[in-house]
């Protein structure tokens, strides 16, 4: 299975800062990793798609890069409704779908 | 609007059964692959199951391979879970998600929804 790893665990930021958040695979998944984002209280939802795609009606702000194994997810300028835990996933490789262990991105 | 509702979910037995439901509305169903998937209590989220739009192949993680099996009824609009020989570490909250792709098979997970608890204990 391949392995992701998400780092860092927690970011304390402020409105308006910009977040970095980054995900490392054990090995290669091309550009099959995705994001998604779980409000409190929320299901997920897909942010991001093939590194890079933002999913509908996910706002500019958001931005992903990256292939093969190290990927970014950048929020450029944090609204409060994204202050949330964002989880990598990948479909390079499955079964099994797998996910990172997710970040966290709490208001300082 | 994506509409997905899951249900079913409860405290069992290990060793025991249950039968999670998901409705669907908001899109057509019978176009769309469908998952299962789970967040456990430590917040990991764990994809479980995967079932292609006209419920002609499915997949399953390793961990539940042999004790769950995923269907669909298109003329209901709904998704199942049929999960046998539960464990404690099955404990988790279940989500069924629609994928990403409709001509074009993703297996992405896209719209989840709200989930329903499940909990094995003695």
């Amino acid at each position: 299975d391949i392995l992701l790893t998400q780092s860092p665990g927690t970011l304390s930021l402020s409105p308006g800062e910009r977040a970095t958040l980054s995900c490392r695979a054990s090995q290669s998944v091309g550009k099959f990793l995705a994001w998604s984002q779980q409000r409190p209280g929320q299901a997920p939802r897909l942010v991001i798609y093939d590194a890079s795609k933002r999913a509908t009606g996910i706002p500019t702000r958001f931005s992903g890069s990256g292939s093969g194994t190290d990927f970014t997810l950048t929020i450029s300028g944090l609204e409060p409704e994204d202050f949330a835990v964002y989880y990598c996933h990948q479909r390079s490789s499955w079964p099994p779908l797998t996910f990172g262990g997710g970040t966290k991105i709490e208001m300082k | 609007q994506v509409q997905l509702l899951e249900s079913g979910g409860g405290v069992v037995q290990p060793g025991g059964s249950l039968r999670l439901s998901c409705a669907a509305s908001g899109f057509t169903f019978s176009s769309f692959d469908m998952h299962w998937l789970r967040q456990t209590p430590d917040t990991r989220l764990e994809w479980v199951a995967f079932i292609h739009h006209d419920g002609s192949a499915e997949f399953y993680d390793p961990s539940v391979k042999g004790r769950f099996t995923i269907s669909r009824d298109n003329s209901k609009d709904r998704l199942y879970l049929q999960m046998n020989s539960l464990r404690l570490d099955d404990t988790a909250v279940y989500f069924c998600a629609k994928d990403f792709g409709g001509q074009v098979r993703m297996v992405l997970p896209e719209s989840w929804g709200r989930g329903t608890r499940v909990i094995v204990s003695p």
